[in-house]
Order: C-alpha cells, then sequence, then structure tokens
C-alpha cells in the first residue's frame, strides 16, 4: 500500500500571507494526486486534481504542484475561509485510495 | 444539479446491523465509481472501498475486507455502506463519494453530506 505523508501536521498562518503544505508518497503515483479541503462539520472538496488542475470553481490563489513523490499544495493569500484542513490523496495505486494524514491551517 | 445525498445520522448498540445509504442524482449513475470514507472523530480520512453501480463490482481496501459490504442498486440510484455487527469502534462520520472511471480521473470530484454513526451501549 502506499502511503502518503503530509507536513507540517498544523500551519499557523497570517491572513494575507502564502501557505505551503507538502505531501510525499513512499512510492510514485505519477501525477495521480488530488487535495481536498474540510472545513469544521462539512464534507471534503476537491481542489486539486492531477497534481495541478484546480477543480471547478476553486480560486486561482490555490495551486499545485509535484509529481513522483513530491507534492505541494500552494495558497498564495490566504483568505479568512481557507483555514480548514487539507488532504492529499494518490489515486495512481487504484483501487486502493490512500489519503494524507492532512495539514490543518490555522489562523497566527 | 449533481449530487450525493446520504441517510440520516444513526444510534446503534454494539452488536446491532445497519445499513446506511447514498442517492445519486443529475448525473448518470451507472458510469461512475461510489467510494465510502471513515473519518474518525477528530482524525482523518481512511478509504474503505469502491463500486460500480453498473455491474456492481466492488473492491474494499484490506483495512476493511470483511467488516463492511458495499452494496448498490442501480434502479434506484443509491449505493449502500452495512455492518452485520456493530462495534464501538465503527463510530464514525461515513461519506460517500464518487469517481470517474479511468486510468488518471479517479479522484473523488463530488461528495455526499456524510452519515454518523454512533455505537454505544
Amino acid at each position: 500500500e502506499i502511503v502518503m505523508t503530509q507536513s507540517p501536521a498544523t500551519l499557523s498562518v497570517s491572513p494575507g500571507e502564502r501557505a505551503t503544505l507538502s505531501c510525499r508518497a513512499s512510492q510514485s503515483v505519477s501525477s495521480n494526486l488530488a487535495w481536498y479541503q474540510q472545513k469544521p462539520g462539512q464534507a471534503p472538496r476537491l481542489l486539486i486534481y492531477g497534481a495541478s488542475t484546480r477543480a471547478t470553481g476553486i480560486p486561482a490563489r490555490f495551486s499545485g504542484s509535484g509529481s513522483g513523490t513530491e507534492f505541494t499544495l500552494t495558497i498564495s493569500s490566504l483568505q479568512s475561509e481557507d483555514f480548514a484542513v487539507y488532504y492529499c490523496q494518490q489515486y495512481n495505486n487504484w483501487p486502493s485510495l490512500t489519503f494524507g494524514g492532512g495539514t490543518k491551517v490555522e489562523i497566527k | 444539479e449533481v449530487q450525493l445525498v446520504q441517510s440520516g445520522a444513526e444510534v446503534k448498540k454494539p452488536g446491532e446491523s445497519l445499513k446506511i445509504s447514498c442517492k445519486g442524482s443529475g448525473y448518470s449513475f451507472t458510469s461512475y465509481w461510489i467510494g465510502w470514507v471513515r473519518q474518525m472523530p477528530g482524525k482523518g480520512l481512511e478509504w474503505m472501498g469502491i463500486i460500480y453501480p453498473g455491474d456492481s463490482d466492488t473492491r474494499y481496501s484490506p483495512s476493511f475486507q470483511g467488516q463492511v459490504t458495499i452494496s448498490a442498486d442501480k434502479s434506484i440510484s443509491t449505493a449502500y455502506l452495512q455492518w452485520s455487527s456493530l462495534k464501538a469502534s465503527d463510530t464514525a462520520m461515513y461519506y460517500c463519494a464518487r469517481h470517474r472511471d479511468g486510468y488518471n480521473v479517479r479522484y473523488f470530484d463530488i461528495w455526499g453530506q456524510g452519515t454518523m454513526v454512533t455505537v454505544s451501549s
């Protein structure tokens, strides 16, 4: 099973600042990597797929990069509504669809 | 509007059985896989298994194989997750989500609102 490791577990950022989240796969997942955002009391929402393609309706301040085993989600200028937990997920090793442990982005 | 609507919260006792549902609408239900994801209180997301309603092809995570049963009734565009004997450790939020069929499109693009299952004596 591919293990997805996210870091840091918690990221403290001030509104308007940049946030950089990391996701590492235990073996190559090519570009078959998605990012999800989950706010308290809500279901996860797809942000990024194919490692770098924004899903429909996702603001341009969200960007994804990487391939193989190292991936990054960048939020260029944090807005109040962006404070949430973010998960990466690989879908290269289907039907196993493993998630990372999540990164909580909190207000500094 | 494309959506997945899940059944309501459940409170059960250990040893009881349970079946929760996920109804799709606004798209061709038989052309997408439906997955189930567990989220224990205060924890992350865990993939449990997936089903293709078109032919009921079902795959399970090794962690959940034998612990739950996933099924679907394509005539009513509904997928199910069931337990034959609940344990306290099954207490969690359960989400359904869909993904397309194909090598590089198997990400979950639409999620249900979640079903909270509480198992307590």
